[in-house]
């Protein structure tokens, strides 16, 4: 079926080193890709989104990359931090049913010293 | 500004009962949105607002699940009766509208345990 899905489950990444996430989404009518970030305890939180007429946006800290050939999206986070410690969703709408986000498993991020 | 505000943050309760979760989201915000997200999974959506009407429930158990939001502003999501896989986090989401591109906010959460 249809999914959005991470390559790795946990990553472990030391203190100022780069970090990247992986994606791969099967659904080639998705229009639009979210990374969240989820701390324990909290509820997601928007990182940065991309449009599929793009390839590579650049947040603080953070780019995203869509490669739709192989419907593959990445997270890169420059200098982890231990802050940066946490679940990373990736999620895609697939206009125009926006809003119904269709999330993947996630990928656990550790920040070791 | 002002968080998407849920209560209560955590609520533990027997199979076969109760429970409602309440939401207000971001002022101004005319589409509400309410995710489950079960203990190592994605959120999944549940319903959609848009201002007072439902746009999107297709996911959501109607013999047991239940949403509202009369005046288009805060919402409500009741659970009756309860069963031991509705164990979740019930997560509150709001955006401008309901257009492509309206960033989604969320919720801290309700964590909703059933024994």
């Amino acid at each position: 079926g249809e999914s959005v899905g991470l390559h790795l489950p946990t990553l472990s990444v030391q203190e100022g080193d780069n970090s990247i996430i992986n994606c791969a989404y099967s659904n080639s009518a998705s229009d639009y890709f979210i990374w969240y970030k989820q701390e324990s305890g909290k509820g997601p939180q928007f990182i940065i989104d991309i449009r599929s007429n793009m390839d590579k946006r650049q947040g603080q800290r953070v780019t995203v990359l869509l490669n739709k050939t192989v419907k593959h999206l990445s997270l890169q986070i420059a200098a982890t931090q231990p802050g940066d410690s946490a679940v990373y969703f990736c999620a895609e709408n697939r206009n125009p049913s926006w809003g119904k986000l269709q999330f993947g498993a996630g990928t656990q991020v550790v920040v070791t010293p | 500004e002002a968080g998407v505000a849920q209560s209560p943050r955590y609520k533990i309760i027997e199979k076969r009962q109760s429970v409602a979760f309440w939401c207000n989201p971001i002022s101004g915000h005319a589409t509400l949105y309410w995710y489950q997200q079960i203990l190592g999974q994605g959120p999944k959506l549940l319903i959609q607002f848009q201002n007072n009407g439902v746009v999107d429930d297709s996911q959501l158990p109607k013999d047991r699940f239940s949403a509202e939001r009369l005046k288009g502003v805060d919402s409500t999501l009741k659970i009756q009766p309860a069963k031991l896989e509705d164990s979740a986090v019930y997560l509150c989401a709001s955006s401008y509208t309901g257009s492509s591109g309206n960033t989604i906010y969320f919720g801290e959460g309700s964590w909703l345990t059933v024994v």
